[in-house]
């Protein structure tokens, strides 16, 4: 069993503040990386897909990076709203093709 | 265009009580999936279907069996349920093509006493 790891658990900002979690997954037969985006009573969707290590995607205050080679990805929310409160899975896709999801991060933002 | 469907929404069930979930997707994806949900550990994957007319079990396959109807449907079978068996089952997708991104359906809440 595959071993991907979310930090912190559960997390709670102020609105405007700005906010990072951290995705730590296997090194070795790296396939992929996922981040989706889980609000309450709603399914999880797809955030973004990186491949490449020193992969950046961004979209919109979310941004994410990658780093296949010591196996972490970083989620960043700049200035977030209470919107983006929602819990933020990460999945690691290695040389089988399926995702092992992590625990996730459960976000918080208060106005 | 729905993507991905699962019905019930909710169940209520009797210990050693039988039902089956229903999923459906209409993106022509080849491969489905089923997981459950439980507070504290993500998504655990039950069963697998890389494609029509093939199964496999996932991380925690005990106490469940599926079918894969055809490619549009992929349905879970709990034959006999136990109160462990309470938790959220989704029901997803995958688009193989680039990225293996997964489409997740609206999940089903199943509570077993």
């Amino acid at each position: 069993i595959l071993n991907v790891e979310q930090s912190p658990q559960s997390l709670h900002v102020q609105e405007g503040d700005s906010t990072n979690f951290t995705c730590s997954f296997p090194s070795s037969n790296f396939y992929a990386l996922h981040w989706y985006r889980w609000e309450t009573a709603k399914s999880p969707e797809a955030l973004f897909v990186m491949t490449l290590n020193g992969d950046e995607k961004k979209k919109g205050r979310i941004s994410a990076t990658l780093n296949t080679k010591e196996g972490y990805s970083y989620l960043y929310i700049k200035g977030s709203q209470p919107e983006d409160s929602a819990t933020y899975l990460c999945a690691f896709s290695g040389s089988a093709r399926q995702l092992t999801f992590g625990s996730g991060t459960q976000l918080t933002v208060l106005p | 265009n729905a993507g991905v469907t699962q019905t019930p929404k909710f169940q209520v069930l009797k210990t050693g009580q039988s039902m089956t979930l229903q999923c459906a997707q209409d993106m022509n994806h080849n491969s489905m999936y089923w997981y459950r949900q439980d507070p504290g550990m993500g998504l655990r994957l039950i069963y697998y279907s890389a494609s029509e007319g093939t199964t496999d079990k996932g991380e925690v396959p005990n106490g469940y069996n599926v079918s894969r109807l055809n490619k549009r449907e992929f349905s879970l079978r709990l034959e006999s349920a136990a109160p462990s068996q309470t938790s959220v089952y989704f029901c997803a997708s995958r688009d193989i093509r680039g990225t293996d991104t997964q489409y997740f359906g609206p999940g089903t809440r199943l509570t077993v006493l």
